[in-house]
């Protein structure tokens, strides 16, 4: 059965590096979605992208923040400089298309020190 | 702001007990309401409801959606340990999901 998947599982990075975290979507999957979960709390919305552009972002959301698709498998999510609050757990999800059910990567684990 | 609750928030319940999870919503450009269950890490899904009143199954699972109240539930008949987990309640709009915090269920045997 496809399956989003993402890597690394755990990444330790010192405050202020940048990171890049990879997600292979689902091969036929068009909508593609970062979504990150801070410990103990509910997994938030970071960004959808279409068609090589985003498609809506969150106020979490800001400048450090980045994504891209550099080929036709890989889709990106960077953080310029990374803070302590940005220590989560980061999901891929993809899509077939808008409006249908979003399918989870099992997650990067990013601790940021 | 778009919102999702849940509740209850945790719920402990013996093997063979039916359980109802509920959840209230209101999420702008409301497209669905989706149902996802998380153990060790990522969400995985379980239902996708769109229309009011048409009551969707899977197994011992089985859920329903109200748009009218803006409100769904999800049913398991004879729990099993296997369904302990977090359940999750998202709102659907147009590019973006909105989750809820979740109820966790335990199972004892």
């Amino acid at each position: 059965e496809p399956e989003v998947t993402q890597t690394p599982s755990h990444q330790v990075t010192q405050m202020g590096q940048e990171v890049i975290l990879r997600c292979v979507p689902i091969s036929n999957h068009l909508y593609f979605y970062w979504y990150r979960q801070i410990l103990g709390q509910k997994v938030e919305f970071l960004v959808s992208f279409y068609n090589n552009e985003i498609s809506e972002k969150s106020e979490i959301f800001d400048d450090q923040f980045s994504v891209e698709r550099p080929d036709g498998s890989n889709f990106t999510l960077k953080i310029r400089s990374t803070k302590l609050e940005d220590s989560a757990m980061y999901f891929c999800a993809s899509s077939e298309r808008t409006f249908y059910e979003q399918y989870f990567g099992p997650g990067t684990r990013l601790t940021v020190t | 702001e778009d919102k999702v609750v849940q509740s209850p928030l945790s719920l402990v319940v013996h093997e063979g007990d039916t359980v109802t999870l509920n959840c209230s919503y209101e999420v702008t450009n409301f497209r669905s309401l989706l149902w996802y269950k998380q153990e060790k890490k990522a969400p995985t899904f379980l239902f996708m409801l769109t229309s009011s009143g048409i009551e969707k199954k899977s197994g011992r699972l089985s859920s329903i959606l109200d748009k009218k109240e803006l409100f769904s539930i999800l049913n398991i008949t004879a729990t099993q340990t296997g369904d302990s987990a977090i359940y999750l309640c998202v709102g659907g709009s147009n590019y973006k999901l909105t989750f809820g915090k979740g109820t966790l269920l335990t199972v004892n045997p």
